[in-house]
Formats: C-alpha cells, sequence, structure tokens
C-alpha cells in the first residue's frame, strides 16, 4: 500500500510555464511534508517542505499549496526554466514518533522545454 | 564541505553473488539512512542509523541484507545472497542530530545495483 501518491508520472512544459504537481497522503499523523528534486547521477535534494499548519509556503518560484482536510499537497514552479529540468519527489514523515523514515511518492520527471 | 559519497557508483552482480556497498556521510552527522529505488517506483526507506547504532531498521526486506556502521562514521550494506528484485538504486542519506536540524536529510549520488 503506498501511503503517498503522486502525479503525474512525466510532465512537459514550455518555458515560462507553470509546473504543477500533486501529492496525496494516507496517514494523517505525518506532519512534515518535503519536495525533494533530483538531476541525472545526483541524489534528492531538499528544495522546499511544509508543516500542515500553514497552507501554503513559497520560496523564489517555488511554492507549496497544502490542503489538510483532502490530504493533498501540490508543488507549483511558476516560470519554469529548462534547469528546472529533473525528477520531482514528494515526501512525508511523522516527526512525533522520533522516526526519520520519509515516505516518498513515486516521482514526477519534469522536462521544461525552451 | 564535501556531501554524501557512496560507492561504487555502479555494481552488476550475478545472482547468488555478494555486495557490500559503502556510505560516507558527511562529516559530523549522526544519522545515516539507507533508502532504494526499485524499477523508477518510490524511494523506499530501508534503516536509520544514529551513530553506530541502528535507530529503526523497519524497512530492511529480509536477512540477506546487512547494515553496518562502525565506530559511527562510515556504513556499509552488504546485500548476500543478492536475488534478482534487489536490483536498484541504493541512496544513502544523513541529517544532522539536533531538533528540526534532523529533519534536512542530504542524500548521497546512490549506487546502481543490477543482479542477473
Amino acid at each position: 500500500q503506498q501511503q503517498v501518491k503522486q502525479s503525474p508520472q512525466s510532465l512537459i512544459v514550455q518555458k515560462g510555464g507553470i509546473s504543477i504537481i500533486n501529492c496525496a497522503y494516507e496517514n494523517t499523523a505525518f506532519d512534515y511534508f518535503p519536495w525533494y528534486q533530483q538531476f541525472p547521477g545526483k541524489g534528492p535534494a531538499l528544495l522546499i517542505a511544509i508543516r500542515p499548519d500553514v497552507s501554503e509556503k513559497k520560496e523564489g518560484r517555488f511554492t507549496i499549496s497544502f490542503n489538510k482536510s483532502a490530504k493533498q499537497f501540490s508543488l507549483h514552479i511558476m516560470d519554469s526554466q529548462p534547469g528546472d529540468s529533473a525528477t520531482y519527489f514528494c515526501a512525508a514523515l511523522r516527526e512525533d514518533t522520533g522516526r526519520r523514515a520519509l515516505t516518498f511518492g513515486s516521482g514526477t520527471r519534469l522536462q521544461v522545454q525552451p | 564541505e564535501a556531501g554524501v559519497t557512496q560507492f561504487p557508483s555502479h555494481s552488476v552482480i550475478e545472482k547468488g553473488q555478494t555486495v557490500t556497498l559503502r556510505c560516507d556521510p558527511i562529516s559530523g552527522h549522526d544519522n545515516l539512512y539507507w533508502y532504494r529505488r526499485v524499477m523508477g517506483k518510490e524511494i523506499k526507506f530501508l534503516l536509520h542509523f544514529v551513530k553506530e547504532s541502528k535507530q529503526d531498521e523497519s524497512g530492511m526486506p529480509n536477512n540477506r541484507f546487512l547494515a553496518e556502521r562502525t565506530g559511527g562514521t562510515y556504513s556499509t550494506l552488504k546485500v548476500q545472497p543478492a536475488e534478482l528484485e534487489d536490483s536498484g538504486v541504493y541512496f544513502c542519506a544523513s541529517s544532522q542530530n539536533r531538533p528540526s536540524a534532523n529533519l534536512e536529510q542530504f542524500f548521497g549520488p546512490g549506487t546502481r545495483l543490477t543482479v542477473l
């Protein structure tokens, strides 16, 4: 049973467009939701993260929108650039147990065309 | 500052053979994690060390996998004997052991394991 479901599997966006990646989670005890960006040949790198007490967090061109009642969160990349082409993973973690095991989505391969 | 390093970057072995993967965390990071991504699916947690102790090994798939972190520095993950379904990319990550800072896990580039 996959606890974090991510869509779409792949995404093609024109330069300057908005990229949107969606995730849904099952476990309401999750309280930390990071997004990771992975370039080919590299490991995933933390991009931006949010906690459920806020509905939106913005860092530069990257925004996380969080809907606690729907158990969904999404990543929006504004003014998408070819350099944003990468695989993006959403993840979730339950901090209060002390466990630090991240539960990941299956990833979205983003291609931004020039 | 050097990031998380993993060795080898690729490994191709026959079914039934043994493979040992190595991870060197960022210096000073007490937390070390192993994850695996199989066939383009989600990245799955395997286990978590705090220094040399296994904090959480709930994700280890079976007893063919053995992880060690002697001395609390680098870690090894041994697969013995390897099966076809063990193929995938094995990621190591590390984090600091301070509140909130321990949430940010820094990942290595991974070891791509192919079992034939």
